[in-house]
């Protein structure tokens, strides 16, 4: 079964530090995708990143990057000098395979990130 | 504006009631897809739309009832439904279900 864990139900963030989400995940497939979500009190999901399982080069997007290890099938998101904005929930999320070029997302709990002044 | 615009943002409703939730993309996608978002659990797929036709229906009872008219245009009929059914519920689409979602805002729906 596929399946995304995230440790941390929260975490707090000094102001301009950088901060790491954990994420592990479970899969026999050897062909996925990895993505990362921010969704704030308003409660729109927004994209944030994207790794794919072949991509031999962790993800970045401005101050976003993905540390993945394939190995222990990790994909943890890095935010470098977090921002107040930066506040809000963090998911992580796999793209599984369902039937001939059919996928989802099976996405985890969440990570609520608090970022102090 | 994200692109994905779900109506109403916020919805009370009585367990007799019967209510439609609405979401329309404007991004030319052809896949969408309904989630249920409960407190202190993980985002639940509920429906996916592929092409307008159903594929996935991930043992949701009948009181949710989708409907897809076009690529465009996503509902969710809701009817007797149960105070456990309160929660979020987002809509998503996406050029195909293999890739990246973009997500509506969510209607927060209370079951009183």
């Amino acid at each position: 079964a596929q399946k995304i864990t995230q440790t941390q139900p929260g975490m707090f963030v000094q102001e301009k530090e950088a901060v790491t989400l954990d994420c592990t995940y479970d899969t026999s497939d050897q062909s996925y995708g990895l993505f990362w979500y921010k969704q704030p009190s308003s409660g729109e999901m927004i994209f944030l990143i994207y790794q794919g399982s072949y991509d031999e080069q962790n993800a970045t997007e401005g101050r976003y990057s993905l540390n993945f290890q394939k190995a222990r099938k990790s994909a943890n998101l890095v935010i470098s000098a977090s921002q107040l904005g930066d506040s809000a929930m963090y998911f992580c999320a796999m793209r599984v395979e369902t039937g001939a070029g059919s996928y989802q997302l099976t996405f985890g709990k969440g990570t609520k990130l608090s970022v102090i002044p | 504006e994200t692109g994905v615009t779900q109506t109403p943002r916020h919805l009370v409703m009585g367990m007799t009631n019967k209510k439609s939730l609405k979401c329309e993309q404007h991004l030319g996608h052809n896949a969408m897809y309904w989630y249920k978002q409960s407190a202190k659990k993980p985002l639940e797929l509920m429906f996916v739309y592929n092409f307008k036709e159903q594929t996935e229906n991930n043992s949701v009872p009948s009181r949710f009832s989708p409907e897809c008219p076009n690529s465009s245009h996503l509902f969710l009929h809701l009817h007797t439904l149960q105070p456990e059914d309160s929660a979020l519920y987002l809509c998503a689409s996406s050029q195909g279900t293999g890739d990246g979602y973009t997500f509506g805002s969510g209607t927060r729906l209370t079951v009183v």
